[in-house]
């Protein structure tokens, strides 16, 4: 089966960029998805189809896919984005849907 | 606006069974495909399965496969997952989620919690 691989945590000052990786054979031929998590509440997408914003998500959130890393970026870090982030495809080979293990952002 | 709200979940023996419900509102819910993600306790996110907007094609995860069943009536707006044959293993918070136009999830209830044992 296919598999996400995330660093398990990344930290980062306010004001600064983290940039959360997901490692996956040619992941750059897939569509990848990314996901907010808070304690206690929802996933929550944020970025979609490698690089595309949802409304109401922040400018602040991008995403690139190229080889076999996908990577979210977060600008001008808030600790409002402390979070779990998980990257997802869609696996078509086994027709299933695929989540990376997940990295918590902690704003130092 | 879109709300999804799951119910069922609680507390069961392993070996037994338990049916989940989602109740959808705020889209034309017959043209999205749906589907189930399960967390467990501190970990991370596993789909469980998908079901077409009409509810003529369904996918299972393969730890889940053969024991829940995903079905869905459109007239009520509801999905629902059939989960028989429970382990330990899938004690999680069960939410369920509304596929976007790609491969992804635009929506997500607030989940409920499963929790299998003795």
């Amino acid at each position: 089966s296919y598999v996400l691989t995330q660093p398990p945590s990344v930290s980062v000052a306010p004001g600064k960029t983290a940039r959360i990786t997901c490692g996956g054979n040619n992941i750059g031929s897939k569509s990848v998805h990314w996901y907010q998590q808070k304690p206690g509440q929802a996933p929550v997408l944020v970025v979609y189809d490698d690089s595309d914003r949802p409304s109401g998500i922040p400018e602040r959130f991008s995403g690139s896919n190229s080889g076999n890393t996908a990577t979210l970026t977060i600008s001008r870090v808030e600790a409002g984005d402390e979070a779990d982030y998980y990257c997802q495809v869609w696996n078509g080979i086994s027709d299933d849907v695929v989540f990376g293990g997940g990295t918590k952002v902690t704003v130092l | 606006e879109v709300q999804l709200l799951e119910s069922g979940g609680g507390l069961i023996q392993p070996g037994g069974s338990l049916r989940l419900s989602c109740a959808a509102s705020g889209f034309t819910f017959r043209s999205y495909a749906m589907s189930w993600v399960r967390q467990a306790p501190g970990k991370g996110l596993e789909w469980v399965s998908t079901i077409t907007g009409s509810g003529g094609s369904t996918d299972y995860a393969d730890s889940v496969k053969g024991r829940f069943t995903i079905s869905r009536d459109n007239s009520k707006n509801t999905l629902y997952l059939q989960m028989n044959s429970l382990r330990a293993e899938d004690t999680a918070i069960y939410y369920c989620a509304k596929k976007g136009v790609g491969y992804y999830y635009e929506d997500w209830g607030q989940g409920t919690l499963v929790t299998v044992s003795s």
